[in-house]
């Protein structure tokens, strides 16, 4: 089946440490995105890729890293600068990139809880 | 001001009744506009666009009113099934010519018997 997986679905981290959450799409889609949720808020962009080897900052973009060496992988690092790191995290994909009015398809997410 | 704002509701209404939410946005050049429903503690899943014209979609009916900067969703006949949050997305240019994708926070509706 044809979709966005991310993994881990719930994953705790201490204070200090860096952690990577997983998101994978076989949708040959060439955009992928991360967000970020909390309680009663809004979605906020993180980062973006439109292409592969290439990244964007999104709005929250301090305290977190991305790659993408694949067209299917974008990895996300919340490293141990992000001072609030505990949220619902999920990643996106769109067929074409530059944010366009390409409706955006969502993986399941990733709770990260600091502990 | 927010540039994408909800009433966060929750919105309590019967099985059966008729519920709108509205959605204001404060970029007047912005472009597209969409509904995605989240359920508890899930991903969100695109509901429908928004065209100028209006569209509907079974009992869903979205619309666009870019005189007064907001697009609404106005749900029939309301099923239990329809509780969820219902967030609004904004498409638009922010001042540096980037595009920019906005969610709203969204409007909780829970369906009682």
């Amino acid at each position: 089946d044809g979709g966005i997986t991310q993994s881990p679905k719930y994953l705790f981290r201490k204070e200090g440490q860096n952690v990577t959450l997983s998101c994978e799409q076989n949708l040959n889609h060439d955009a992928m995105y991360w967000y970020r949720q909390d309680p009663g808020q809004g979605l906020r962009l993180i980062y973006y890729s439109q292409i592969v080897n290439d990244f964007q900052k999104g709005d929250i973009a301090e305290g977190y890293s991305v790659s993408r060496e694949k067209k299917e992988s974008f990895p996300l690092t919340v490293t141990s600068a992000q001072k609030n790191p505990t949220a619902f995290y999920l990643c996106a994909s769109s067929p074409q990139g530059g944010l366009s009015t390409d409706t955006q398809y969502f993986g399941p997410g990733t709770r990260l809880t600091v502990l | 001001r927010k540039e994408v704002e909800q009433d966060p509701g929750p919105f309590n209404v019967p099985e059966g009744a008729t519920v709108a939410f509205n959605c204001t946005y404060s970029n007047s050049a912005s472009q597209s506009f969409f509904w995605y429903r989240q359920d508890c503690r899930k991903e969100p899943k695109l509901l429908m666009s928004v065209y100028s014209s209006g569209n509907e979609d079974g009992r869903f009916t979205a619309q666009l009113n870019r005189a007064s900067q907001y697009i609404s969703l106005l749900i029939r006949d309301s099923k239990l099934s329809d509780s969820a949050t219902y967030l609004c997305v904004v498409i638009g240019f922010m001042d540096t010519g980037r595009r920019a994708l906005t969610f709203g926070s969204g409007t909780r509706l829970q369906v009682q018997p």
